[in-house]
């Protein structure tokens, strides 16, 4: 158990609809990381954000947006859901060393 | 184009034999990292290396970072089943971002 909470570990959803990811970082720490991570793609780093503010970010779709709370859980919302959004996402979180623990992921399938 | 490119993408062997996973780069990293994944889990970090030619062992689990810091390999000596999983590496590319190879899948077979 990396100490990374993520919810709901499982989702099902129609194309068109918009879903929120969530996730609660390991206990101290202030960054926290979004992955997508599909059969074709791998792993592909998404967002991140440190104590509350953005902080760098990848390939993510406008469609997609994350935010972090004071509490330092983050959410991911995913609207306009399309078949190919059908992926693993997952959240990290660290410290200060840069290096992410990995929660179990959410499996997102859109039909 | 992957940053890092991994190979072999699969391997299966035998339990009791060794193995060799490459993960290579045109780009210089700071630090790599290795991680083991397993179906429906999140990587799990296995090590993270730091400086040019250091070798980290983790039980039968030994890692090495490449002189220039541009490639590194895990080789796993005497692999048993509990060694299946996808192996990643990743290495930080700049603005905290983690670049991930694609993976390479071993299978150790009883």
């Amino acid at each position: 158990d990396s100490g990374v909470t993520q919810t709901p570990k499982h989702l099902i959803t129609a194309t068109g609809q918009r879903v929120t990811l969530r996730c609660s970082p390991r206990s101290g720490d202030l960054s926290v990381y979004w992955y997508q991570q599909s059969l074709d793609q791998g792993l592909q780093f998404l967002i991140q954000y440190y104590n509350g503010e953005e902080r760098a970010k990848g390939n993510i779709l406008e469609r997609f947006s994350a935010q972090q709370f004071p509490d330092l859980h983050s959410e991911l919302n995913l609207s306009s859901l399309e078949l190919g959004d059908s992926a693993l996402y997952f959240c990290a979180s660290s410290f200060t060393d840069r290096v992410p623990f990995f929660g179990q992921g959410t499996r997102l399938t859109v039909v | 184009t992957q940053l890092l490119e991994q190979s072999p993408q699969f391997l299966s062997i035998q339990e009791g034999e060794n193995l060799t996973v490459y993960c290579n780069s045109s780009s210089v990293f700071s630090s790599l990292q290795w991680y083991r994944q397993e179906p429906g889990e999140g990587p799990v970090l296995l090590v993270t290396v730091v400086t040019g030619g250091e070798v980290k062992k983790l039980k039968r689990l030994t890692f090495q970072f490449g002189d220039a810091r541009k490639d590194s390999s895990l080789h796993i000596t005497a692999a048993q089943p509990g060694d299946t999983g996808l192996y990643l590496c990743a290495g930080e590319v700049g603005d905290y971002k983690l670049s991930f190879g694609a993976g390479t899948t071993v299978t150790v077979r009883a």
